[in-house]
């Protein structure tokens, strides 16, 4: 099946520094890469659709200039958390659209933020 | 706001098949019913999807009332490997997924 891959795992970084998160479709293209959020024992909640080679649409509630993200290929979409405080720590997980007619979605395997 | 509803837990004996309901009363004819679960601390995995039609594949199979206002995941032999939440999602098109708060599975020995 198809792969996604995220990178940083995970990560540790201190208030008011930027973290950057990627994520990558190894062998599928994906004009379409979606970023959720998942806080400890909670659902994921979606954060914003990425569209490659323009820009991302955000949920209510998200702050387009806080989360920025990024698909400038079709292989690849970056999430950076800028000004990252303590309660920006959280699970953060892409998928991407196979772009097949299930409208199956493959999943990365997340990235563990944690802000001191 | 998701469209389905499950139970929040279940616990199935390792060996046994696990049966694990979805009520989605609203669904429209487009609709397909999608299953996802999530191990602890890893993205989501990708189990089956239907219509209208009964579906099994190597992990599952999935079974959708004829009225299509509900369905049933089954793993017919469930291993301690299989504890996990899962998610009962309906979706339309190329759409994000709208997770709801899932069944957590536990598998006991």
């Amino acid at each position: 099946g198809a792969v996604v891959s995220q990178h940083p795992s995970r990560v540790i970084c201190k208030s008011g520094t930027s973290v950057k998160i990627e994520c990558r479709s190894l062998d599928f293209q994906a004009t379409t890469m979606f970023w959720y959020r998942q806080f400890p024992k909670q659902s994921l909640m979606l954060m914003a659709t990425s569209n490659e080679g323009s820009k991302a649409t955000y949920e209510q509630g998200v702050e387009k200039d806080k989360f920025l993200i990024n698909h400038a290929s079709l292989t690849l979409s970056t999430l950076t958390v800028t000004s990252a405080h303590p309660e920006d720590s959280s699970f953060y997980i892409c998928s991407a659209d196979s772009g097949a007619s299930s409208y199956e979605q493959y999943f990365g395997p997340g990235t563990r933020l944690t802000v001191t | 706001d998701a469209k389905t509803t499950q139970p929040p837990s279940m616990d199935c004996a390792e060996g046994r098949a696990a049966n694990l309901p979805c009520n989605h009363s609203t669904i429209s004819g487009n609709e397909y019913v999608y299953w996802y679960r999530q191990i602890h601390s890893q993205g989501p995995q990708y189990i089956i999807h239907g219509l209208k039609n009964n579906e099994t594949n190597e992990m599952a199979s999935l079974i959708i009332t004829e009225d299509r206002k509900s369905s049933t995941l089954i793993l017919p032999h469930a291993t301690l490997r299989d504890t996990a939440v899962y998610y009962c999602i309906v979706v339309s098109g190329n759409t994000p997924l709208v997770f709801g708060k899932g069944t957590r599975l536990s598998v006991i020995a």
